[in-house]
């Protein structure tokens, strides 16, 4: 089967650093996005990995190593408002396969 | 450009119901995926459709449909509901690439 693997939670402290990961068990598909949920709110896009590597967009990383088939979000300098769901994604087969979500606490 | 649009936002339904729930994607954006999501089982996939044919499917019973319109709004019906069907619905829109833009969602409650 095709299946992304992500903790369901992960707590950190604000102004820190935290690493959430997303392990699969899929072959074929184009790249790995990550998409950031609040509460109540829709997903909305953060980041995409079409090649291995580090893709930076300010705050956020995004990791990806298809030989180890594994990929991570990095979240630096946390805010308050950090706190949401992280999902991971593969595009297979024209269909988006979503994680079960990792749930970001932020203490202060 | 506006974003994906969703109505309506809120729904309660009885069991054996049926409901439509209706999205606009972003203009010029040509696919229309659809997802449900509940707390135990995240986003699950339920289709997509792109110029009006439905493209991909996910694993759900035929109780859940859709449609596609030639202006790329789309429908999804789900008919005889169930308490399981309880959930938040998301559709999102895609140009070209894997970026989905998602709407608001549509939370059915099913009493």
């Amino acid at each position: 089967g095709q299946s992304l693997e992500q903790p369901s939670e992960v707590t950190a402290v604000e102004g820190a650093i935290v690493q959430i990961n997303c392990t699969y068990q899929t072959s074929g598909f184009y790249g790995l996005s990550w998409y950031q949920q609040h509460d109540g709110g829709a997903p909305t896009f953060l980041s995409y990995n079409a090649l291995d590597g580090l893709e930076e967009t300010g705050r956020f990383s995004s990791f990806l190593s298809r030989s180890d088939s594994y990929g991570y979000l990095l979240l630096q300098e946390l805010q308050m408002k950090d706190s949401a769901s992280y999902f991971c994604a593969v595009n297979r087969d024209d269909k988006i396969i979503f994680g079960k979500g990792t749930r970001l606490h932020i203490l202060p | 450009k506006a974003g994906v649009t969703q109505t309506p936002r809120y729904l309660i339904k009885t069991r054996g119901q049926q409901v439509t729930l209706s999205c606009s994607p972003i203009s010029g954006h040509r696919s229309v995926s659809w997802y449900q999501q509940t707390p135990g089982q995240g986003l699950q996939f339920l289709f997509e459709y792109f110029s009006e044919t439905q493209r991909n499917k996910g694993n759900f019973p035929g109780r859940f449909s859709g449609r596609q319109f030639s202006n790329s709004r789309s429908e999804m019906n789900v008919s005889t509901l169930e308490l399981g069907d309880s959930a938040l619905y998301l559709c999102a829109s895609t140009a070209e690439g894997e970026t989905q833009y998602f709407g608001p969602g549509t939370r059915l409650l099913v009493l």
